[in-house]
């Protein structure tokens, strides 16, 4: 069945240092992909996305790894700042219900001064 | 431009009472969706709407759960006769077809 987890639950960084968050996916259907971030209160914010097609997407200060052999995603962050602390979600869905996301549990990442 | 607007963002409920969340959807947006989550979990897939229709409300509770997406005004989540299993931050998210969701910051519902 379909299933997004989360490798690590939580990730404590450095600030300054690189983090890196990663993803596993079941569903060999999916073929779109999105991290959310998530700061407790608010919804999750959308970070990047990458579809199958690509094997690297960058962003500000973010890149989205995604190694599709072994259905896994990855998101790293450069020059991790406080401000990065929060909950990071994968996402994903496949084009043929492109509507209905998929969540993992989330990676909770801390940045230490 | 006004993100997605969800409103209350605080609910308490009596078990037995109904509760109604509504979503804004961001301006120009067609595609409504509806998540729970519960504390520590991802967010779980409930329904999908586009205006006066429901597309998919295959993650939806068979009983006291609807939603609806009316042509004037915004999306209603009604959850009737609340129980304290029902406790959870709900969230809604919208976009314009074929691209990524962006969501509201969520009404966290309590059932005493």
């Amino acid at each position: 069945g379909e299933s997004v987890g989360l490798h690590l639950p939580t990730l404590s960084v450095q600030e300054g240092d690189n983090s890196i968050i990663n993803c596993a996916y079941s569903n060999s259907a999916s073929d779109y992909f999105i991290w959310y971030k998530q700061e407790s209160g608010k919804g999750p914010q959308f970070i990047i996305d990458i579809r199958s097609n690509m094997d690297k997407r960058q962003g500000q200060r973010v890149t989205v790894l995604l190694n599709k052999t072994v259905k896994h995603l990855s998101l790293q962050i450069a020059a991790t700042q406080p401000g990065d602390s929060a909950v990071y979600f994968c996402a994903e869905n496949a084009r043929s219900n492109d509507y209905k996301l998929s969540f993992g549990a989330g990676t909770t990442v801390t940045v230490r001064a | 431009n006004a993100g997605v607007m969800q409103n209350p963002r605080h609910l308490v409920r009596r078990r037995g009472q109904e509760a109604r969340l509504r979503c804004s959807p961001m301006k120009g947006h067609s595609h409504v969706y509806w998540y729970r989550q519960l504390p520590e979990e991802g967010l779980k897939f409930m329904v999908y709407l586009q205006k006066e229709n429901i597309i998919d409300e295959s993650g939806m509770p068979k009983e006291r759960f609807s939603a609806e997406f009316p042509k004037e005004g915004p999306s209603i989540l009604r959850i009737q006769q609340v129980v304290r299993g029902d406790s959870a931050a709900y969230f809604c998210a919208s976009s314009p077809p074929g691209e990524p969701q962006h969501f509201g910051d969520g009404t966290r519902l309590s059932i005493l």
